[in-house]
């Protein structure tokens, strides 16, 4: 099947590091996305991580990525306020059309 | 560039009436998809086009159609509402639709609400 896991809720503290995981299905997926969803508002692409890497880092966000385990896991390094979101991953499986799956998604609260 | 833009940005509808959700791009991208969004539920695809006059479907694409006049319009319809299409619905449009990577960044409307009653 083509399910994306996720778990759906994290609280932390203002200051805190957050650490969301994605467990994907397709080990030749070649991108794997990290989106975020603000209240009432469309999905906005994060950051990506190319297959052929463990890690990736921009800013206050990592990236990791165990192809051996299809795990994927995005780190918030001292979360804020404003990073109260829900956070997608996504793959692009190797179906043959560039299609997007998402995952459930994890609704980040970030309290002060 | 206004991105991708959706209207209505909320609805209701009494089942069996039709309407159509409208999404425009100013960015000339080729590629156009339709979302839904169920609550606690990941995207699902209902429809997508790889340009103008080509569409295909997606993973849901029962009781909805679609059409592509243009690189930039890209409406979606449902014929006879059900219940069942209560949701968010969300247009995103993407450069290509090649293996992925920075140029297939799809770059999503604001949705459109829609409930079914």
């Amino acid at each position: 099947g083509e399910d994306v896991e996720q778990s759906l809720f994290l609280s932390v503290r203002e200051g805190d590091s957050s650490v969301i995981n994605c467990t994907y299905t397709d080990s030749s997926s070649t991108y794997l996305y990290w989106y975020k969803q603000e209240p009432g508002a469309g999905l906005q692409l994060l950051t990506y991580i190319f297959s052929n890497m463990d890690m990736k880092q921009d800013q206050r966000l990592t990236v990791l990525l165990n192809k051996k385990d299809k795990h994927l896991s995005l780190r918030i390094a001292d979360t804020q306020t404003g990073d109260s979101a829900i956070y997608f991953c996504a793959e692009i499986p190797n179906t043959g059309f560039q299609k997007l799956v998402f995952g459930t998604g994890t609704r980040l609260l970030v309290s002060p | 560039n206004a991105g991708v833009t959706q209207t209505p940005k909320f609805r209701i509808l009494k089942i069996g009436q039709s309407m159509t959700l409208q999404c425009t791009q100013d960015m000339n991208h080729n590629y156009m998809y339709w979302y839904r969004q169920d609550p606690g539920m990941g995207l699902k695809l209902i429809y997508y086009s790889v340009g103008a006059g080509i569409t295909d479907k997606g993973e849901v694409p029962n009781g909805y159609n679609v059409s592509r006049s243009t690189t930039e319009d890209f409406p979606l319809r449902l014929e006879l509402a059900a219940p069942s299409q209560t949701s968010v619905y969300f247009c995103a449009s993407s450069y290509s639709g090649g293996s992925g990577g920075p140029l297939n960044e799809q770059f999503f409307g604001p949705g459109t609400r829609l409930t079914v009653l």
